[in-house]
């Protein structure tokens, strides 16, 4: 079976463009979690979904960071306008209803120049 | 609120030296669950180990081995003869027993094993 698929593994882009970041879960899981990871701050949950719906988004950092899960298999983190210090690892990781261990994706590399 | 406390930021070993990695954790739940994940330099994070609050019997798993003990609220993890490939950020986590809540992750441990 496919782990969680992240896509892009990197992405470079420069302030104030628009960035999207795309998660396949694994199939049949029915909770999705997006996290960033900087150095000073570590591994921080940004959103959850359960069976598509947004359960907490209390860690997305501002209004300029939104996402979506328009349905089992499919997820994305957008922020825009991007700015520098949202450079980071953004990872994506799933689970079953029952099981409580997330899997976790390869992560995307951002840097916002 | 649910905290995890890693305190050691970096460890550097000898190789086939043994190392413990310290974890810390706050809960008033009575029942929870805790993990370990390793972070290689590849970058993924990968699942090592899960116990439940009731079950305090610590767990071996060929060099790896996890210390759980409720009543200084620790979950230890200990690498023995450690290699190489040992090198990785090492994080613990912890979630309400519930399950239907996300894992509240430590700051991870940095372990470098030296050849």
């Amino acid at each position: 079976d496919a782990g969680v698929i992240q896509s892009p593994r990197h992405e470079v882009t420069e302030m104030g463009q628009e960035v999207t970041l795309r998660c396949k879960p694994i199939s049949g899981h029915d909770y999705l979690f997006w996290y960033r990871q900087t150095m000073m701050r570590g591994l921080e949950l940004l959103i959850y979904f359960n069976n598509n719906v947004p359960i907490d988004d209390s860690g997305m950092p501002e209004d300029r960071f939104s996402a979506k899960m328009p349905n089992a298999s499919f997820s994305t983190l957008k922020i825009q306008p991007s700015e520098p210090r949202d450079s980071a690892v953004y990872f994506c990781a799933s689970r079953t209803a029952r099981g409580l261990e997330q899997f976790f994706g390869p992560g995307t590399r951002l840097t916002v120049l | 609120a649910q905290k995890v406390t890693q305190a050691q930021t970096e460890i550097s070993v000898v190789e086939k030296e043994d190392v413990t990695l310290d974890c810390v954790y706050e809960t008033r739940d009575t029942t929870y669950y805790l993990f370990w994940y390793k972070q290689p330099p590849s970058g993924e994070l990968v699942f090592l180990i899960r116990r439940n609050s009731f079950d305090e019997q610590n767990e071996i798993s060929g060099r790896y081995s996890w210390n759980f003990q409720k009543s200084t609220s620790s979950f230890n993890f200990t690498i023995t003869a450690s290699q190489v490939v040992d090198s990785a950020v090492y994080f613990c986590a912890l979630s309400r027993y519930s399950g239907n809540t996300p894992l509240v992750f430590g700051k991870g441990t940095r372990l470098s094993v030296i050849a």
